[in-house]
């Protein structure tokens, strides 16, 4: 049972433009959500994350919006940049517990 | 600060052998969770130690077992290993438990069972 799912494998953007990544999930006891991004041959980075009391959080290019009453959220990354190339995972838990259930992740892929 | 270690980065193993692999957190942290990543099911959570103690498990046989020392590393072991046992083990580290505290994670163990 995937209870966080990420349903575009792949994502092509031109540099300089937005980047919008989406996430969906089940589970409604969830009340903690992260990003991560990943470069081949290296671990997961955290990039941002939000709780279940906001919808909306940012980090500079970074932002994720939350819509509980969709069990639906998303990553901006504004402007992309080349370096963001990258596979993007979104990540889920709930009661402070240390499990972290992660999406199938989107390979961002920004052209120059 | 140096970031996670994870030992070794690689490991060929073949059915039925057993393996550890190994992860020291980031100097300071106290949890580290372990996580197995395939590309049929994405990242999966193994399970989490705080100060010496199992605070969480995933949907895993009983042939993945894992340990924390007092020094914060912590290890893994998987028995009586199979084909599809095969994966990237990452391991990240937290200050603190519990996922509202930032995971750091390290490059992780490659691991093939032929």
């Amino acid at each position: 049972d995937q209870q966080v799912k990420q349903n575009s494998p792949s994502l092509s953007v031109q540099e300089g433009r937005i980047s919008i990544l989406n996430c969906d999930y089940t589970n409604s006891m969830f009340d903690y959500f992260l990003w991560y991004k990943k470069y081949p041959a290296e671990g997961p980075t955290f990039l941002i994350s939000i709780s279940s009391i906001k919808d909306k959080n940012e980090d500079g290019r970074f932002t994720v919006f939350l819509n509980k009453s969709a069990k639906h959220l998303s990553l901006h990354i504004v402007p992309s940049q080349p370096g963001d190339s990258a596979v993007y995972f979104c990540a889920a838990s709930y009661n402070q517990g240390g499990k972290l259930i992660f999406g199938q992740g989107t390979e961002l892929s920004v052209k120059p | 600060k140096a970031g996670v270690t994870q030992t070794p980065r690689y490991l060929i193993k073949t059915r039925g052998q057993q393996v550890t692999l190994s992860c020291s957190p980031i100097s300071g942290h106290r949890s580290v969770s372990w996580y197995q990543q395939t590309p049929g099911q994405g990242l999966q959570f193994l399970f989490e130690y705080f100060s010496e103690t199992q605070r969480n498990k995933g949907n895993f046989p009983g042939r993945f077992s894992g340990r924390q020392f007092s020094n914060s590393r912590s290890e893994m072991n998987v028995s009586t290993l199979e084909l599809g046992d095969s994966a990237l083990y990452l391991c990240a580290s937290s200050f603190l438990a519990g996922s509202y505290n930032e995971q750091f994670f390290g490059p992780g163990t490659r691991l093939t069972v032929l």
